[in-house]
């Protein structure tokens, strides 16, 4: 069975700090990693993804995150934040060993304060 | 619309009751999922269709939560006899494709109360 941890329920952080959401996973087989961000009232949207390659990926809006094997982790990292970066961030592992089931972490609450 | 629409936005029910919840996909996506949000949890999954079967159903709770696709676009989640446990966000997502290369896109989902 697979799962997802996220140490941080609520993150707060003020304007043009450095921020980094920590998330580690667990699973038997290969596996695939997600960020999806759910900004106030609105739907959920995929904000990076590790399928396969290089193991630092990013986003279109300053976002990075690093696929880890060894420590099984996914932590999302962004070296200054903005205001319109609050929002709930969900870490999601998904792999063969789940016929790619995506399996969700609890959540992480980023509030940035001016 | 260009988006995955949930209707409704918002159900409130009686203990005991049946309820239907609708997924407009995006047009074109053979791929539907749904998953329900419980207050303070990650989404959960619960089914997947590809086209008009369902590929996985072992997220559902019980047997008193069926999902149907029959044309392989729209589809319905049905819960009988409701629960106050019932009570949660469901979501419904499509993608082009199958997982996991294929991302999902999420509706804004449907906010079930059970009183």
């Amino acid at each position: 069975a697979q799962s997802v941890t996220q140490l941080d329920s609520q993150v707060p952080v003020f304007e043009e700090a450095p921020v980094e959401l920590r998330c580690n996973y667990s699973s038997s087989v290969s596996v695939y990693l997600f960020w999806y961000v759910q900004y106030p009232n609105q739907g959920l949207q995929l904000l990076l993804k590790y399928l396969s390659g290089s193991t630092l990926v990013e986003s279109i809006n300053g976002f990075e995150a690093e696929f880890n094997k060894s420590q099984t982790s996914f932590h999302l990292r962004k070296p200054s934040v903005h205001i319109s970066d609050t929002a709930e961030y969900f870490c999601a592992v998904t792999g063969s060993g789940s016929n790619y089931k995506l399996t969700f972490g609890k959540g992480t609450l980023l509030t940035v304060n001016p | 619309g260009a988006g995955v629409s949930q209707t409704p936005s918002n159900k409130v029910t009686e203990k005991g009751k049946y309820v239907e919840l609708r997924c407009d996909p995006i047009s074109g996506h053979t791929a539907l999922y749904w998953y329900r949000q419980s207050l303070g949890q990650g989404p959960e999954f619960l089914i997947y269709f590809q086209g008009t079967g369902a590929a996985d159903d072992s997220g559902l709770p019980n047997d008193r939560f069926f999902a149907v696709r029959p044309e392989g676009s729209v589809s319905t989640l049905k819960i009988q006899r409701t629960e106050r446990g019932d009570s949660a966000v469901y979501l419904c997502a499509s993608s082009f494709g199958p997982p996991p290369y294929n991302e999902q896109f999420f509706g804004p989902g449907t906010r079930l109360t059970v009183l």
